[in-house]
Formats: structure tokens, sequence, C-alpha cells
């Protein structure tokens, strides 16, 4: 059973600290997506790549955050220097693009990040 | 410029009851819609979707939604309600087909069940 895979779950850090968040999307995906979830703003879009190169960023606090994918099975999530206003579930999805099952995104567990 | 409005941040229902949970989209080109569902401290797994082929759409866990383009709606229904389908759903909107394209989602509705 093919899974998007997060690290780490739970990340607990002061301000001012550098943050990485990981994803391995499922194997033969080329769409990844990087989402944060809040009580206030609910699910908002930061950032999404296409065969690791990436189609919008524009969700994303340009000043602190960074996505990245070094390679097809990998994507991160920087944060430098937190805030205690990056307090969020962040979740990553992957996708394909062809196929039968082309229109679906399919999430990881998240990564739960309290910035002190 | 594509958007959902989900009616009511909270349900809820007592089990066995009817589920409905409000969904309506706005888009100027044919869209995509979604439900997903995301229970307690877990990631959001796809219940369906509406993909132009047919305007009621049969899901995982017995749900089940219609696309109505007079009313532009999505609800989702569920006739009888268990004590496990407790949890967030969201409905959401997407312009083209391949998951490349941006999904834009709702703000949620929390569906509590009463014993």
């Amino acid at each position: 059973d093919a899974r998007v895979t997060q690290t780490p779950r739970h990340k607990v850090t002061e301000m001012g600290q550098e943050v990485t968040m990981r994803c391995q999307p499922i194997l033969g995906h080329n769409t990844v997506f990087w989402y944060r979830q809040t009580m206030m703003q609910g699910l908002e879009l930061l950032a999404y790549f296409r065969n690791r190169a990436p189609l919008d960023d524009s969700g994303m606090p340009k000043d602190r955050f960074s996505a990245e994918m070094p390679d097809a099975t990998l994507a991160t999530l920087k944060i430098q220097p937190s805030e205690p206003r990056d307090s969020a579930v962040y979740f990553c999805a992957s996708g394909p693009v062809t196929g039968l099952t082309a229109d679906t995104q399919y999430f990881g567990p998240g990564t739960r990040l309290t910035v002190l | 410029a594509q958007s959902v409005t989900q009616l009511g941040s909270h349900v809820s229902v007592s089990e066995g009851a009817l589920v409905l949970l409000r969904c309506n989209y706005s888009s100027s080109v044919p869209p995509y819609l979604f439900w997903y569902v995301q229970y307690p401290n877990q990631g959001l797994q796809l219940l369906l979707k509406y993909t132009s082929a047919a305007t009621l759409v049969k899901g995982i866990n017995g749900f089940e939604a219609e696309f109505k383009k007079s009313e532009t709606s999505f609800h989702l229904t569920k006739p009888s309600a268990h004590m496990s389908d407790a949890a967030e759903y969201f409905c959401a909107v997407r312009r083209g087909y391949s998951s490349a394209s941006k999904i834009i989602f709702g703000s949620g509705t929390r569906l509590s069940i009463r014993p």
C-alpha cells in the first residue's frame, strides 16, 4: 500500500531556529504539493512541483520559507528563521499526472510544528 | 477565480440519521470537485470526486454527492450516520483534470455523531 511519508511527525522548536520538513512522495508520482493547516486559516497551498520543478510557490512567505525537490523521492520545506506564527500542521501530497487517478492527490500524515 | 464555500463549520447528527454536508462552488469553467475527509491527527483522504462523467458520485464509506450545475452545489450525503464518520470534511475544486493543477479547499465542516 503506497503512501506519502513525512518526517518528522512532530517538531517543537524555539523562535529563530531553522526547521526542515521532509516528504517522500509515492513512487512514480511527479507532482508534489505542500499545504499548511491552521485553525484560523484552514488549509492553504504553499507550493507545488511538477517533475521536480516549482510550478507555483505564491502561497509561501518568500523571506523565510523555501521548498525544494533535490530528487524525485524527496521534497523539503524549510523555514529559516522560524516564528511562533508558523506553528501549524504541514501536509505534503503527491499525485500522478497521467493515468486513471491523475486527478487525485494523496496526502501524507503531516508534520505538526510548534514554534515557541 | 475558483472557490468553494462550505455552509456550516460544525454539523451534529444522531447515529443512524441522515448526514448532509453542504458545498457550493464558484467556477468559470466546468469544475472538477472533490470531497476529502480528515480523521483526527491524520492527513486528508479522498472520499469521492466529480469529473463530469456522472452527476451522482458514489464514494467510500457509504457517502455520495450530487453535482447540480443549476445550483452550483456539490453536497455530500450519507443515509445513515455511524460513529466512525466523526471527522472533518473538506470540499475542494480544481480547474483542470490533472493533479498538476491547484486544488482550492473549503474551510471544512466538522461532523459530530451523537450516540
